[in-house]
């Protein structure tokens, strides 16, 4: 079974200074994506940002990239001149290609706070 | 855009009660999720649907049942309420391709 770890409960940060959410996951698949979602306080979830194992380079969306590291199984998201709006729940998600139905594991989350 | 609708944000039962909660996705996404939220443990699967009148067990089924009788709609029964169900319920779809799920606004139920 794949497990996935967030070892940061809480963050925060300064409006427009960078932060890093840790990721890290154990799996004995090859082939997978990684995703962080992010949960704002109206609590719709919505996709950041998505990596497939097999692609070396790291995703980027914005203001938001990530930090793959696929030997150490750590997927950390760093977020580029925070945003007020950038205050969340941030889940890190795995997900294996052979998976009937696209099952995703989520990650216990970090909440995140952006100061102004 | 991919609607995701739930039929409650907030719910309050009672113990023992018998709680229906709706889903329904305006897609024709073949996949449907019905996921527990809990303050440090993340979402956690409790049953999925791939097509129509198929369910499938996530990770935590007990306590909960499931009903997909068309394709746009997913129901999450909680036969007999317990306090132990108390909790954020997400909803989620995704296509039969492609692995991005598109998530509802999530229902608080609370069971007293």
């Amino acid at each position: 079974a794949q497990t996935v770890t967030q070892s940061q409960p809480e963050m925060s940060v300064q409006e427009a200074e960078t932060v890093t959410l840790s990721c890290t996951y154990d799996t004995s698949e090859n082939n997978y994506y990684l995703f962080w979602y992010k949960q704002p306080p109206s609590r719709q979830m919505i996709l950041v940002i998505r990596q497939e194992a097999y692609k070396q380079q790291n995703a980027t969306e914005n203001r938001f990239s990530v930090n793959f590291q696929k030997a150490a199984k750590s997927f950390s998201l760093k977020i580029s001149d925070s945003q007020l709006g950038d205050t969340a729940m941030y889940f890190c998600a795995f997900m294996t290609f052979n998976n009937a139905g696209n099952m995703l594991t989520f990650g216990g989350g970090t909440r995140l706070m952006v100061k102004p | 855009d991919v609607k995701v609708t739930q039929s409650s944000r907030y719910l309050v039962k009672r113990t023992g009660e018998k709680v229906f909660l709706e889903c329904v996705q305006d897609m024709d996404h073949e996949n449907m999720f019905w996921y527990r939220q809990d303050p440090g443990l993340g979402l956690r699967l409790i049953y999925f649907s791939y097509d129509v009148k198929m369910k499938e067990k996530g990770d935590i089924p007990e306590g909960y049942s499931v009903s997909r009788e068309k394709k746009e709609r997913f129901s999450l029964i909680l036969e007999s309420a317990s306090t132990n169900q108390t909790s954020m319920y997400l909803c989620a779809s995704s296509p039969g391709v492609g692995p991005q799920q598109f998530f509802g606004p999530g229902t608080r139920l609370t069971v007293l």
